[in-house]
């Protein structure tokens, strides 16, 4: 079947660090992968997406490669600030139907 | 640009008590979804509608129905609450695949069930 495995957090960093929040996958066919964002209070948030292997997504300087020999889609950011703290989403899409997908979250929490 | 929107944002029920929560797009998206989340169990289907006049169940829809009353606005009723249905309600709407565009959420409403 689909399923979607994120690091578990909190995951607490200083500002300025360089972050990376794991996730793979396991999926029947070629899915589309996407990272959604959470800010407190909020709804869920597009953040980037791809949809074939080798694919870079990238969005307020946050990126995520498209994996398909590690089935991994692994965001990263090189220098992150207070405002990132959110709770961030994987989740794919298998094509087949209209649902997506979703990773647990993981919470991140930047500290000046 | 409002996208999607949901009321209310704030409910408080008491168990037996019955309630619908609204949702409306203004994107014209054919599909639109109700999930639910809950601390470490991240986001749960519950019913979804691909496209006006259709809905399906998701992975928890008992306790739960849902109406698409056009393609606009997509509802949930809970007819008789209980305690296990606390949680915060996101209602979100998609192109028909969603694949490439992914899903824009409405703000959510927190209910708690007393």
């Amino acid at each position: 079947g689909n399923s979607v495995t994120q690091m578990e957090g909190p995951v607490t960093l200083s500002e300025e660090a360089f972050l990376t929040i794991n996730c793979t996958y396991t999926a029947t066919g070629y899915p589309s992968l996407f990272w959604y964002v959470q800010y407190p209070g909020e709804g869920l948030q597009l953040l980037l997406k791809a949809t074939k292997a080798d694919d870079k997504g990238s969005n307020k300087g946050f990126e995520a490669t498209y994996r398909k020999e590690t089935t991994s889609f692994h965001l990263e950011k090189g220098s992150v600030q207070v405002s990132d703290s959110a709770v961030y989403f994987c989740a794919l899409s298998p094509r087949v139907n209209y649902q997506l997908i979703w990773g647990a979250g993981t919470k991140l929490i930047i500290k000046p | 640009n409002a996208g999607v929107t949901q009321t209310p944002k704030f409910q408080v029920l008491k168990t037996g008590q019955s309630m619908t929560l609204q949702c409306a797009q203004d994107m014209n998206h054919n599909s639109m979804y109700w999930y639910r989340q809950d601390p470490g169990m991240g986001l749960r289907l519950i019913y979804y509608s691909a496209s006006e006049g259709t809905t399906d169940k998701g992975e928890v829809p008992n306790g739960y129905n849902v109406s698409r009353l056009n393609k606009r606005e997509f509802s949930l009723r809970l007819e008789s609450a209980a305690p296990s249905q606390t949680s915060v309600y996101f209602c979100a709407s998609s192109e028909a695949t969603g694949e490439n565009y992914g899903y824009t959420f409405g703000s959510g409403t927190r209910l708690t069930v007393v």
